[in-house]
């Protein structure tokens, strides 16, 4: 089954250690998008990945990055998590057109980050 | 600032009643719109959508309404089952865009 999976599905760091949530996609979409979720909200867009192009949210801090080495693939790196940065980190995929109707994204399962 | 709401964070219906979930958007140019829905340690799964150029659409058991007048849309689910229960999440965006607007859901409990 065409499918999009998120590694490591649980991550604890520790204050200010590097951490990278890994994304895979079978589906050969154009667009890989990062969103960090937190209890009880909504979940918020990071960036995403227009193929290769790179596009980052306003709001979101310097301390992510991301990286996208090819189609299948979508890495989110947070160079020094706060406590602040525990949440559910959701990657999801479409195929970007820019139709009326369809192009509904794909979620993979998440990964919780607990910053110690 | 969030120009999705969902007002009500939770929802307790029993077996075979009606749940109907609420969202209200701000952003005049959304005209498309998607509801998901989420169980625990599961990413979020499409469920229904509806274009602006409808009222209504339905798929089995699930019915969308949209009043653009009021900047307004709800889920009906009829008749509401156990494995119904999850947390459901109003998105929107505009035509040309994929950026999707998330809401911050509305947890529905289904009583037996």
């Amino acid at each position: 089954d065409a499918m999009v999976i998120q590694n490591p599905r649980y991550q604890v760091t520790q204050f200010g250690k590097p951490v990278t949530l890994s994304c895979s996609q079978t589906l050969n979409h154009n667009v890989m998008y990062w969103y960090q979720q937190k209890s009880s909200q909504a979940p918020k867009l990071l960036f995403h990945y227009y193929d290769k192009d790179f596009n980052n949210e306003a709001d979101t801090p310097d301390n992510f990055q991301s990286r996208r080495p090819n189609t299948s693939f979508c890495f989110l790196d947070i160079r020094s998590p706060g406590l602040g940065d525990a949440a559910m980190y959701l990657c999801a995929t479409s195929s970007g057109g820019g139709e009326r109707e369809g192009n509904e994204q794909f979620f993979g399962p998440g990964t919780r980050l607990t910053v110690l | 600032d969030q120009q999705v709401k969902q007002n009500s964070p939770s929802l307790s219906v029993q077996e075979g009643r009606i749940s109907i979930l609420n969202c209200d958007y701000t952003n005049s140019m959304f005209d498309y719109f998607l509801w998901y829905k989420k169980y625990p340690a599961e990413g979020p799964t499409f469920l229904i959508s509806i274009s602006s150029i409808k009222d209504k659409n339905e798929d089995g058991r699930f019915t969308v309404f949209l009043n653009k007048s009021a900047k307004h849309l709800s889920l009906h689910i009829v008749p509401s089952q156990p494995g119904d229960s999850a947390v459901y999440f109003c998105a929107a965006r505009s035509s040309g865009d994929y950026k999707l607007s998330f809401g911050a859901g509305t947890t529905v409990t289904v009583r037996a």
